[in-house]
């Protein structure tokens, strides 16, 4: 029962410095997203992939990119950290696009901190 | 805009008080709400959710949401918390293509 499963928990970066976070969810959902959570304003719609193949920006796509690499991973790229990037990022995953009312299924999080 | 307002950040309760947790959105389209829960050290996990019919909803672990919709709310509701209800609470209406979140109510229950 691993659901969505995401890598590392935990991450310390110096301001501009890049890395990848890994996101995997062995459900068959078709549907994945990348979130950001700040203290006082709930979820963040990052990035999100409808579907295998395709990608789209979400509500603060600035200064990172996705790849749908397969229907089973969606990874998120931070080129050039920056210490406004500081946050816990979530990843998630429903069986199609909320246009179907789907609930989401998400990992345990990505700490990560840009110093 | 599509927003999601929840009233309190902080709610601190003793065992077997009553939980009301507010919640207020703006949105145009067909309403579709939920409800998450995040136990501390957990990931985000459903709770319950309102698609459609009857607007009172049972969830899991003894909660309850009404949707309203003359008062656009959808309150989440427990007669009795235990202390394992520590966590925080969020809630979200269904936008076009994504879910628009509250900023979450951290509830603390005080054995």
């Amino acid at each position: 029962n691993a659901g969505v499963t995401q890598t590392p928990k935990f991450q310390v970066l110096k301001t501009g410095q890049s890395m990848t976070l890994q996101c995997a969810q062995d459900m068959n959902h078709n549907s994945m997203y990348w979130y950001r959570q700040d203290p006082g304003m709930g979820l963040r719609l990052i990035y999100y992939s409808a579907s295998e193949g395709t990608t789209d920006k979400g509500e603060v796509p600035n200064g990172y990119n996705v790849s749908r690499l397969n229907k089973r991973e969606f990874s998120l790229r931070l080129e050039s950290a920056a210490p406004s990037q500081t946050s816990v990022y979530f990843c998630a995953s429903s069986e199609a696009l909320l246009g179907d009312s789907q609930p989401q299924h998400f990992g345990d999080g990505t700490r990560l901190s840009i110093l | 805009a599509q927003s999601v307002s929840q009233h309190n950040h902080h709610v601190i309760l003793s065992e077997a008080a009553s939980l009301e947790l507010g919640c207020n959105y703006s949105y145009g389209g067909t309403v579709n709400l939920f409800w998450y829960v995040q136990y501390p050290g957990q990931h985000l996990q459903l709770l319950l959710k309102y698609f459609s019919g009857d607007p009172l909803v049972k969830g899991i672990k003894g909660f309850e949401a009404e949707f309203i919709k003359s008062k656009f709310s959808f309150n989440l509701r427990k007669p009795s918390v235990q202390w394992s209800d520590t966590a925080e609470y969020f809630c979200a209406v269904r936008g076009n293509y994504q879910l628009i979140w509250g900023a979450g109510t951290k509830l603390i229950i005080k054995p």
